[in-house]
């Protein structure tokens, strides 16, 4: 299947500092990626979908000022979590969609922030 | 909105046998897609199967296999022949038919535990 490449996937971090991670879809383009928070032993929650060249569309109760996201390239896409405090602490994946036979969503392997 | 239910937190089996994982969706469309996806510890989504709702055969991949009823809205997942490498959280998920804003939307995921 197509490889999706998420980095870092560790970071440890001050509050109040900015964190940013990138998704990379590594073997075929993505006209949308999706960024996902899972906190321990849950499911997977949307945060956001970016669309190449558009702004992103974010779920409801997700602060957009918080979670940047930008999706400059239909191979790139960054979360930035800015101002980041403990209870931002979590697991973070993202997840690409190509625009072709585009019923699959393939992952990247996750990024686990802790914020001190 | 589309909502799916898995109602099994955590599943065992015994390594060799079967075990099956229930999903329930609802949903108002006639044309969809479901997944099953399987995260191990290392945390990476990994697709196990997929099954187009318009196909009335049951999707099938190796040892895995669904048994899909519409009417029902249901999409259990069957494991033959459990393997070790078998042991991780399972999530249901369900999409639309594709189109650029479509996003899964995931089951509370069953935790399976495969004993030796």
């Amino acid at each position: 299947g197509a490889v999706v490449s998420q980095h870092p996937s560790r970071v440890i971090c001050k509050s109040g500092t900015s964190v940013k991670i990138e998704c990379r879809s590594l073997d075929f383009q993505a006209t949308t990626m999706f960024w996902y928070r899972q906190f321990p032993k849950q499911s997977l929650m949307l945060m956001a979908t970016s669309n190449e060249g558009s702004k992103a569309t974010y779920e409801q109760g997700v602060e957009k000022d918080k979670f940047l996201i930008n999706h400059a390239s239909l191979t790139l896409s960054t979360l930035t979590v800015t101002s980041a405090h403990p209870e931002d602490s979590s697991f973070y994946i993202c997840s690409a969609r190509s625009g072709e036979g585009a019923n699959i969503q393939y992952f990247g392997a996750g990024t686990r922030l802790s914020v001190l | 909105a589309q909502t799916v239910t898995q109602s099994q937190p955590e599943m065992s089996v015994q390594e060799a046998e079967t075990v099956t994982l229930s999903c329930t969706y609802d949903t108002s469309e006639s044309d969809y897609y479901l997944f099953w996806y399987k995260q191990p510890p290392s945390r990476q989504m990994i697709l196990v199967i997929r099954q187009e709702a318009y196909k009335q055969q049951n999707a099938t991949e190796n040892r895995f296999s669904v048994n899909f009823q519409k009417a029902a809205k249901s999409f259990s997942l069957k494991i033959s022949d459990s393997q070790l490498g078998d042991a991780a959280m399972y999530f249901c998920a369900y999409r639309g038919v594709p189109n650029a804003g479509n996003m899964l939307t995931f089951g509370g995921g069953t935790r399976l535990m495969v004993k030796p």
